[in-house]
């Protein structure tokens, strides 16, 4: 069964303070990994997909990386309007086009 | 451009009463997704549509849960004889022929 785990939970940083937020995955054939933002009362929104070992991405403060395990988004410099919830999900080649979501990781940036 | 948009944004009903909730996808996109997402956790799959054909329907929790898209655009949910359990967020996302999907703002079901 496909299964999602992201760490950490919950992160405070203070602004400036830059670090990494995780998400293991196991699935029968990785068709796409996914990270999106979710602020509060919105829906999720998109910010990168990988689709191969070694692949990287980059969107302002932000770089997402890809192993076959695991995958890495990266905030550099991170300012207090990055703070929501990042969530990751992975599409599997033979589960059609659903994605399967981990829990999030909620990040506070404080001044 | 217009993004994905769903209605209401909010549905207050009695345990029992029939539910129906609106997706509206992105001009053109042909895919369209329904998840349902509880408090502090990520999007859950329910059912996906390619133009009208339901293409997988694995998720729906049981047979008071089915979906529709007649034309290929509009999208509904019905939830029957809803319970309690049935409350949460219910999100509609729709995707071109990439596969990012692009989520609306939910509809928040509360049933009391």
């Amino acid at each position: 069964e496909d299964q999602v785990t992201q760490s950490p939970e919950a992160l405070r940083l203070q602004e400036g303070e830059s670090s990494s937020l995780n998400c293991s995955y196991t699935v029968s054939g990785l068709r796409g990994l996914f990270w999106y933002r979710q602020d509060p009362g919105k829906g999720p929104e998109f910010l990168f997909t990988l689709y191969s070992a070694g692949e990287e991405k980059e969107k302002e403060r932000l770089k997402a990386t890809l192993t076959k395990k695991e995958s890495f988004l990266h905030i550099t410099a991170p300012k207090p309007e990055d703070s929501a919830t990042y969530l990751c999900a992975v599409q599997a080649q033979n589960s059609g086009y659903a994605l399967n979501f981990g829990k999030g990781t909620s990040l506070l940036v404080t001044p | 451009g217009a993004g994905v948009s769903q209605s209401p944004r909010y549905k207050v009903t009695k345990r029992g009463q029939d539910v129906a909730l609106r997706c509206d996808p992105i001009s053109g996109h042909v895919s369209l997704y329904w998840y349902r997402q509880a408090l502090g956790q990520g999007p859950e799959f329910l059912t996906y549509f390619n133009y009208e054909a339901q293409q997988d329907k694995s998720g729906l929790p049981n047979d008071r849960f089915s979906a529709e898209r007649p034309e290929g655009s509009i999208s509904t949910l019905t939830i029957q004889r809803t319970e309690q359990r049935d409350s949460a967020m219910y999100r509609c996302a729709s995707s071109s022929t990439s596969y990012e999907q692009y989520f609306g703002p939910g509809t928040r079901l509360t049933v009391t």
